[in-house]
């Protein structure tokens, strides 16, 4: 098993652009996950998708953050328009029973 | 950028002590625990977990403590390695599809 697969690795992007990061969780896994790391906060919980359904989307910090889920293989976080108080670490995480098991997430940078 | 952060507590033990590292968790109603760990540039690792129902749980040089009472967990590690150095956090379950809320998080250091 590939375990969650994210893409990009690292993001560099100006303020005001769109940034899009994607998310493979865990074949059959049936809860995804994206969650925000920051040296000031910690790891965040931002959204959470139950087959597909987001379920919570409390976390998302502002309605520049949007999350979809178009299938059980696939999800992406978006960012429009990005600000540089958005750099972190995202981290995109997939459960079936035990646990949640993450992504090598996506470092973000906004300059 | 940011110029204060979060200040991780850190444990520094030497290769081959236990190493012990403690967490209080928020909520009463959680019902399982989750101990990560996490090397740097890389995501949270799961190590074990604790159903609330349980009090102790052991892995492969690894032991897991509930104290519902005090909402208390802890992670004791067994004749700790240099490979074990990276940050531990703990994560309790709040509310269904395995949403797990984390703790701030310890730096474990091990010394040779």
């Amino acid at each position: 098993d590939a375990g969650v697969i994210q893409s990009p690795r690292h993001e560099v992007t100006e303020m005001g652009q769109e940034v899009t990061l994607r998310c493979k969780p865990i074949s059959g896994h049936n809860s995804l996950f994206w969650y925000r790391q920051t040296m000031m906060r910690g790891l965040e919980l931002l959204i959470y998708f139950n087959n597909n359904v987001p379920i919570d989307d409390s976390g998302m910090p502002e309605d520049r953050f949007s999350a979809k889920m178009p299938n059980a293989s696939f999800s992406t976080l978006k960012i429009q328009p990005s600000e540089p108080r958005d750099s972190a670490v995202y981290f995109c995480a997939s459960s079936l029973r035990r646990g949640a098991f993450f992504g090598q997430g996506t470092r973000l940078t906004v300059v | 950028g940011e110029s204060v952060g979060l200040h991780l507590p850190t444990l520094s033990v030497q290769e081959g002590d236990n190493s012990i590292i403690n967490c209080a968790y928020s909520n009463s109603a959680s019902d399982y625990f989750i101990w990560y760990k996490q090397e740097s540039g890389k995501g949270p690792q799961f190590i074990i977990d604790i159903r609330s129902n349980m009090d102790k749980r052991q892995g492969q040089r690894v032991t897991v403590l509930l104290n519902k009472t005090v909402k208390h967990l802890s992670l004791q590690i067994a004749a700790t390695q240099p490979g074990d150095s990276a940050v531990y956090f703990c994560a309790e379950r709040n509310g269904g599809y395995n949403k797990l809320i984390f703790g701030a998080g310890t730096r474990l250091a091990v010394h040779p």
